[in-house]
């Protein structure tokens, strides 16, 4: 049983590019919701993914945009990158008919930008 | 917006000491989840509290709910070097989105 999966793990950006983070939710799960945690701090709500739509949004600029697939794997997009967007992203993964609710994390990607 | 905050921010304890950490939120929550995250690891859940005043346990680690629904509590007997790391709690603003808290890092030393 695949648990959550990310890619990729580590990376390194230019400012102005753009970068596209991937996230595997684990089997069973239908919702995505990915978080940005910046070094030292808690991990922070970006949005959340079901039913291929944008459900809830964090106070993110647009240039965050997410997408999610049929088969329920997802996408962050960033553009326009500035180096406060170094950080590690997550993507959690959970339930929204399952019972418990319980949320589940990938390893992350860990972004830096220069 | 809704605020979760933690104390202390950091702890260094001596192996074997015990270890808690407070978690308070700016409004009421229908529920309250614990996570460590390892240094370069991922928040991993731990526990999810819902009733007021509910206390849990997993062997050396007792998490409580306060009776207002606005605080928690994580409390660790006997710490070991395997405990260290950052403890986050994190309550639900909507279905959707969890708050999470500024989290407390734990250093034991042998």
């Amino acid at each position: 049983d695949a648990g959550v999966t990310q890619s990729p793990t580590h990376l390194i950006k230019t400012r102005g590019q753009q970068v596209t983070l991937r996230c595997s939710p684990k089997s069973g799960h239908d919702t995505v919701s990915w978080y940005q945690q910046a070094l030292g701090q808690g991990p922070q709500f970006i949005f959340q993914y079901y039913e291929e739509e944008e459900r809830q949004r964090g106070n993110f600029p647009d240039r965050f945009s997410g997408h999610q697939f049929p088969n329920y794997s997802s996408e962050l997009n960033v553009n326009a990158l500035l180096l406060g967007d170094s950080a590690l992203y997550l993507c959690a993964s959970s339930s929204m008919t399952g019972a418990g609710n319980t949320i589940y994390f990938g390893e992350g990607s860990w972004l830096t930008v220069v | 917006g809704q605020q979760v905050m933690q104390i202390p921010q950091y702890q260094h304890v001596q192996e074997g000491e015990d270890f808690t950490t407070y978690c308070n939120s700016s409004t009421t929550l229908s529920n309250i989840q614990w996570y460590k995250q390892r240094p370069g690891g991922h928040p991993v859940f731990l526990i999810q509290l819902v009733k007021s005043g509910e206390v849990k346990k997993q062997k050396r680690l007792t998490f409580q709910f306060g009776e207002a629904k606005k605080n928690s509590s994580l409390h660790i007997t006997a710490t070991q070097t395997t405990d260290v790391g950052t403890y986050f709690c994190a309550g639900p603003e909507n279905t959707d989105k969890l708050i999470f808290g500024t989290g407390t890092r734990l250093q034991v030393f042998p």
